[in-house]
């Protein structure tokens, strides 16, 4: 089960963080992705880590201002935007990332999303 | 960068009726890294099929997935009321993952 937190709003330029814990299951031995979907949009990925191999990949399109870290101890990922614009008025979702040499890659268990709200 | 692309945008069907939907790549994609999710309003997607064609946990056999290549289509033999939803493919390659834009499978 992954358990994100709850609604925000910010201001535009601000930084926002959304969290995840997971529950269930070995934290360590599985890797995380988000993505976020616009209103009425369909789904856009983000970014994923891998907690147990320390490892993080971006979208071009946040790189640089998208930052995803995990904390084994509390089985919980995190994701911080920054500079936020009304463009980045979206849910924003987790994911188990289930990846390896002998798994077919899929994103099979959801947080319950996170709905962020950019407006001055 | 991978784009995938899927048609038709809304599919509009009476319970009982055969979905075909597809989902479409400009260069050739490793099957073993095609997924299909259905989300329904106000929830988060759900997954239903991976590796092109294996059904996740507890998905029911009335939805296949099939294809290779550039093409790859995801079947519901049977539309349940339960069924009308989004459905979104997406892929991984090269440490990066992939969103089609969706297809809305709506009652006609």
């Amino acid at each position: 089960r992954l358990v994100q937190s709850g609604a925000e709003m910010k201001k535009p330029g601000a930084s926002v963080k959304v969290s995840c814990k997971a529950s269930g299951y070995n934290f360590a031995t599985y890797s995380f992705g988000w993505v976020r979907q616009a209103p009425g949009q369909g789904l856009e990925w983000m970014a994923w880590i891998s907690p147990y191999k320390d490892k993080t990949n971006y979208s071009r399109k946040f790189q640089g201002r998208v930052t995803l870290t995990a904390d084994t101890s509390m089985s919980t990922v995190s994701m911080e935007l920054r500079s936020l614009t009304s463009d980045d008025t979206a849910v924003y979702y987790c994911a188990r990332v289930v990846l390896g040499s002998w798994e077919l890659p899929r994103w099979d268990y959801w947080g319950q999303g996170t709905r962020v709200t950019v407006s001055s | 960068e991978v784009v995938l692309t899927q048609s038709p945008g809304t599919l509009s069907l009476s319970p009982g009726e055969r979905a075909t939907l597809s989902c479409r790549a400009f260069q050739s994609l490793s099957g073993s890294s095609l997924a299909w999710y259905q989300q329904k309003p106000g929830q988060a997607p759900r997954l239903l099929i991976y590796g092109t064609s294996t059904r996740a946990t507890g998905i029911p056999d009335r939805f296949n997935g099939s294809g290779s290549g550039t093409d790859f289509v995801l079947t519901i033999s049977r539309l349940e009321p339960e069924d009308f939803a989004v459905y979104f493919c997406q892929h991984y390659g090269t440490s990066t993952w992939t969103f089609g834009q969706g297809t809305k499978v709506e009652i006609k």
